[in-house]
């Protein structure tokens, strides 16, 4: 049974450039939440997908959206990168709307130069 | 406060060691509360859930203190393989489907 899993593992951009994440949810998960774990601190919540829409949004500004797929899969997309943007982004999934199960993968290391 | 706060550490302790983590939290309505475990540069994965007054799994005991708005970590016979980065995260948000992490505390355990 294939936990959460992420592409790419690691990412290099330079600054004004967009970046797309992808994340597909553990078996039997249909839901998708987005973290963004800067160095040294805990991860922040970006957005949640569930049915195809964006049902929670965290203190992210407009430059980051999300897109959920009918599989379930999802996107994370940022444009306009700023140095700020580097971090690990972490993808968590769940069944319906529980945080209690929530599993992570193992995230996508972006580095904006 | 802080949404969710945690002592900062780091943590050093020898083999054998008890150690404990304290984390408060500012929502009173809080039901639920967790604490996940993060090695480094990899993913969090959930230690503990914390529903009640309490709850135990072997070594790991965590407590709640509803009153006082805080939740503990205790880890007894500290293990080389427990040194780690403990996340303490309380949900939040609208029907509180969204989880809000600490920064985190550094524990590592010295031969």
């Amino acid at each position: 049974d294939a936990g959460v899993t992420q592409s790419p593992t690691h990412l290099i951009k330079t600054r004004g450039q967009q970046v797309t994440l992808r994340c597909s949810p553990k078996s039997g998960h249909d839901t998708v939440s987005w973290y963004q774990q800067a160095l040294g601190q805990g991860p922040q919540f970006i957005f949640q997908y569930y049915e195809e829409e964006e049902r929670q949004r965290g203190n992210f500004p407009d430059r980051f959206s999300g897109h959920q797929f009918p599989n379930y899969s999802s996107e994370l997309n940022v444009n306009a990168l700023l140095l700020g943007d580097s971090a690990l982004y972490l993808c968590a999934s769940s069944p319906g709307l529980a945080v209690n199960e929530q599993f992570f993968g193992p995230g996508t290391r972006l580095t904006v130069l | 406060r802080k949404e969710v706060e945690q002592d900062p550490g780091p943590f050093n302790v020898p083999e054998g060691a008890t150690v404990a983590f304290n984390c408060t939290y500012s929502n009173s309505a809080s039901q639920s509360f967790f604490w996940y475990r993060q090695d480094c540069r990899k993913e969090p994965k959930l230690l503990m859930s914390v529903y009640s007054s309490g709850n135990e799994d072997g070594r790991f005991t965590a407590q709640l203190n509803r009153a006082s708005q805080y939740i503990s970590l205790l880890i007894r016979d500290s293990k080389l393989s427990d040194s780690a980065t403990y996340l303490c995260v309380v949900p939040s948000g609208a029907g509180s489907y969204q989880l809000t992490f600490g920064k985190g505390t550094k524990l590592s355990v010295i031969p």
